[in-house]
């Protein structure tokens, strides 16, 4: 059963920062892994979605990093901005389940 | 597109009540999940449908939980009798297989008093 475990549970970081959020996978036959942003009182948002055969992924300030060896993905987010701040979810799919990680609580401060 | 939309946004219930919550994919996607979040388990996979057909419920707690997809454009949540354990926002997802990304529609807060 896969199991997914991000760390830190919260961060707090000035504005302009580079910052690294980690998530870890039990299973590394997984069919791809996710990224999500969730602001409070909404639904989840994708952000970044990197297939098993790839290595990383980038969209704007954002950059998501997969090792299926060591069970490992990274979300490194340059220049923070207020703006940025939510809660980051990874999920690993395996088979046609997504199983979630309980999210970092990023906060961002002006 | 509209995305995937939710009904109710909130629902405040009394025990031993039913409860239906309703999702509308985005159209065109041919995979449908509902997920509860909560503080304490995070989100929870219930059940996913793929083509209109539930495909594993393994997720669903007990048999007061029950989901339906009677086309590719609707699908409901029941829970009866409803508990106050039940409180949690519920999510609906749809996408269009392994090599896209999920669309999460902005949940429905279930409160039972």
């Amino acid at each position: 059963k896969q199991e997914v475990t991000q760390i830190p549970a919260a961060l707090s970081v000035p504005e302009g920062e580079n910052l690294v959020l980690n998530c870890s996978f039990t299973d590394s036959a997984i069919y791809n892994l996710q990224w999500f942003r969730q602001d409070p009182g909404k639904g989840l948002t994708s952000l970044l979605l990197i297939q098993s055969s790839q290595r990383e992924q980038t969209s704007g300030r954002l950059n998501a990093s997969l090792d299926k060896s060591s069970g490992r993905s990274t979300l490194y987010i340059a220049a923070s901005q207020p703006g940025d701040s939510a809660t980051y979810l990874c999920a690993g799919l395996s088979g046609s389940r997504l199983t979630f990680g309980e999210g970092t609580q990023l906060t961002v401060n002006p | 597109d509209a995305g995937v939309i939710q009904s109710p946004r909130h629902e405040v219930t009394e025990m031993g009540q039913e409860v239906t919550l309703r999702c509308k994919p985005i159209s065109g996607h041919d995979y449908l999940f509902w997920y509860r979040q909560t503080m304490m388990r995070g989100l929870e996979l219930l059940i996913y449908f793929n083509n209109n057909v539930p495909i594993d419920d393994s997720g669903m707690p007990e048999d007061r939980f029950s989901a339906k997809m009677p086309n590719a454009s609707f699908s409901n949540l029941k829970i009866q009798p409803s508990e106050p354990r039940d409180s949690a926002v519920y999510f609906c997802a749809s996408g269009t297989g392994g090599s896209s990304p999920l669309h999460f529609g902005n949940g429905t807060r279930l409160t039972v008093t």
